[in-house]
């Protein structure tokens, strides 16, 4: 049993360019979030889905797309990367209490 | 009133002391108070958790304080081992929401051998 998981692991971008972050969950969830952790800034939330074919805007979406493929698949779009969106990134869905991947770390230079 | 403010920020404790670690909240419309813990290059856990209804739950080392009046809960953690050093979030939740859940900044735990 997966759980949750994210590809890639690790991702060096370049300002401007573009990349789509993949989550996939084997728990049959309804609720997909995805969140970024920066140092001394704990979790924020960039989007949610509540169920397939909805989603919503989390603390800051700036910057960001999403799609809800299916039930369970939910990706991040980073259409024109910024170095302000150097991060590590985690997916997570919610079956009464929340199942994170493993996380994406992020560079933008 | 989302925020949940959490300290401190990092904390360091001989093995077999007993870090505690706080949280604090404004939104009243909270009822279920999770603790996840993290790994260096591991997503977060859910470590323990409880509700309002009750001012403390105990899972092995790992307990939680809760006092509803002063809208405040900490983790406490006895016994504590090296395997312990990790980074702790405290975070709130509303159950009926949809968005749920606010996390606190963390505090990243070392204990020494």
């Amino acid at each position: 049993n997966a759980g949750v998981t994210q590809t890639p692991k690790f991702q060096v971008l370049k300002t401007g360019q573009s990349m789509t972050l993949q989550c996939a969950q084997d728990m049959n969830h309804n609720s997909m979030y995805w969140y970024r952790q920066d140092p001394g800034m704990g979790l924020r939330l960039i989007y949610y889905s509540a169920s397939e074919g909805t989603t919503d805007k989390g603390e800051v979406p700036n910057g960001y797309n999403v799609s809800r493929l299916n039930k369970r698949e939910f990706s991040l779009r980073l259409e024109s990367a910024a170095p302000s969106q150097t991060s590590v990134y985690f997916c997570a869905s919610d079956g009464g209490k929340l199942f994170f991947g493993s996380g994406t770390q992020l560079s933008v230079l | 009133q989302q925020q949940v403010k959490q300290s401190p920020q990092s904390l360091i404790v001989q093995k077999g002391g007993i870090p505690i670690i706080n949280c604090a909240y404004e939104n009243t419309a909270f009822d279920y108070f999770p603790w996840y813990q993290q790994f260096p290059g591991k997503g977060p856990a859910l470590l323990i958790a409880i509700r309002p209804d009750v001012s403390e739950k105990k899972e092995g080392r790992f307990t939680i304080s809760f006092n509803k009046s002063a809208k405040q809960f900490s983790l406490h953690i006895m016994d504590s081992q090296p395997g312990d050093s990790a980074t702790y979030f405290c975070a709130a939740s509303i159950t009926s929401g949809t968005y749920k859940y606010i996390f606190g900044t963390g505090t990243r735990l070392k204990v020494l051998a």
